[in-house]
């Protein structure tokens, strides 16, 4: 099956600063790939997602890019925020285009901390 | 839209206890997967239900069953609970035409 990996653990940055999350997967039919940022108490939430036919996607501080030949996928945040600070999930699924089948496989996450 | 809702939000149990959670999907979403997180992991699939039949199951024992009923909510069962059983259990909702699954809350399960 699938095996997602993601690093680091743990991130700390300053307020203002660029912080990355890098993951790479196994199955090389995963073709979507979502980021989940999860707060303490909550379930994750959806913050921006990736299709393997584009190699980059943006949406306002974040963004994502996703190399298929190396099976990597990152995440990117730009002028960090104390609000930004929770647990980052990559994951990777596959399944048809029309969606309802896919089946995300989770990294063990990233818990990134922001110091005002 | 009250969005994907989870019950109870914390549950004590004992150790060879039965236990039941229960989940509303968001309003026009068809099919939901359910998903088992322990502290410090990402979540991991227990098993998917759409059209009140469960479709898709990764790697957890027989112990773990569900159910959808007709109006697309749908409830995880555990027998014979072990302590390794404790964890945030996760349902997802999401819809045959749209990608995206949106999250409830949780349910954190201690078992004792």
């Amino acid at each position: 099956g699938e095996n997602v990996e993601q690093h680091p653990s743990t991130l700390s940055v300053q307020e203002g600063d660029s912080a990355v999350i890098k993951c790479t997967y196994s199955d090389s039919a995963s073709n979507y790939f979502p980021w989940y940022k999860q707060e303490l108490g909550k379930g994750p939430q959806l913050i921006i997602d990736i299709r393997s036919n584009v190699g980059e996607k943006k949406d306002q501080r974040i963004a994502v890019t996703l190399n298929k030949t190396a099976k990597h996928f990152s995440l990117h945040i730009t002028e960090t925020q104390p609000e930004d600070s929770a647990v980052y999930f990559c994951a990777a699924s596959k399944g048809s285009v029309s969606g309802g089948s896919y089946i995300p496989t989770f990294g063990r996450g990233t818990s990134l901390i922001v110091h005002p | 839209d009250a969005g994907v809702t989870q019950s109870p939000t914390h549950l004590i149990k004992t150790r060879g206890q039965q236990v039941t959670l229960r989940c509303s999907p968001k309003s026009g979403h068809d099919t939901v997967s359910w998903y088992q997180q322990a502290l410090g992991q990402g979540p991991q699939f227990i098993f998917q239900y759409y059209e009140e039949e469960e479709r898709q199951r990764g790697n957890f024992p027989d112990r773990f069953s569900g159910h959808q009923f007709p109006n697309y909510s749908s409830e995880l069962n555990v027998n014979a609970l072990l302590l390794g059983d404790s964890a945030l259990y996760l349902c997802a909702s999401s819809s045959r035409v749209e990608t995206e699954a949106f999250f409830g809350q949780g349910t954190r399960l201690t078992v004792v």
